[in-house]
């Protein structure tokens, strides 16, 4: 089974040009996830999507950051313009929301490396 | 909220020791889940182990164990015959239900370096 897939892998980018990532989760995992993670720090969720329903975006800065999950598969994170303080690795993982269940586990991609110059 | 603190920036341990990190944290719900993931240079989150926190018992994974401590709100990884693939970074998660679903709140993380 394949897992999360991201990419790029790494990107790097003059500050205030835009950028966008892309994150493919697990085959038939209806919930995914976008966090941050700045250096040396854990990560941070910016949104979750169930479906193509984010349905917690209360730590997106949506002055520039924006994401979608469009027929609730795949997903798209962008940033636009891209600040200094933006560089960082951005994870995407997924799950399968069993609503039975409190915990389901999260599958987490390789992220993608962020660096603003 | 939830918070997660890991005061062990790095750690190492020699091959085949053994070695505890340590985690404190701090929730409001009454269930939750706790965890310890790997995160080696690949940057790939792995998980190592989880604990439900209405189960006394500690959980156990071949090698790693944890010491769950409710009532002071520790939550602390031993890592037994270590090895080198065991260099990486570990981080402690809490995870709440209810209306913070979905949400995984993570420590700063400690550097272990096992060494040869």
């Amino acid at each position: 089974e394949a897992g999360v897939v991201q990419s790029p892998r790494y990107k790097i980018i003059e500050k205030k040009q835009p950028v966008a990532f892309w994150c493919n989760p697990i085959s038939g995992h209806n919930t995914l996830y976008w966090y941050r993670q700045n250096l040396g720090q854990g990560p941070e969720l910016l949104i979750r999507y169930e479906n193509e329903e984010a349905v917690d975006d209360s730590q997106l800065p949506k002055d520039r950051f924006s994401a979608e999950r469009l027929k609730g598969v795949d997903s798209t994170l962008k940033i636009q313009p891209a600040e200094l303080g933006d560089s960082a690795v951005y994870l995407c993982a997924s799950s399968l929301r069993l609503r039975v269940k409190i915990y389901n586990e999260q599958f987490f991609g390789p992220g993608t490396r962020l660096t603003v110059l | 909220a939830q918070t997660v603190t890991q005061s062990q920036p790095e750690m190492s341990v020699q091959e085949a020791e053994t070695v505890t990190l340590s985690c404190t944290y701090d929730t409001s719900e009454n269930n939750y889940y706790l965890f310890w993931y790997k995160q080696p240079p690949s940057r790939q989150m792995i998980l190592v182990i989880r604990q439900e926190a209405y189960k006394q018992q500690n959980a156990t994974e071949n090698r790693f164990s944890v010491n769950f401590q409710k009532a002071a709100k520790s939550f602390s990884l031993k890592i037994s015959d270590s090895q080198l693939g065991d260099t990486a970074m570990y981080f402690c998660a809490t995870h709440a239900g209810g209306t913070s679903y979905g949400k995984l709140t993570f420590g700063q993380g400690t550097i272990l370096t096992v060494h040869p």
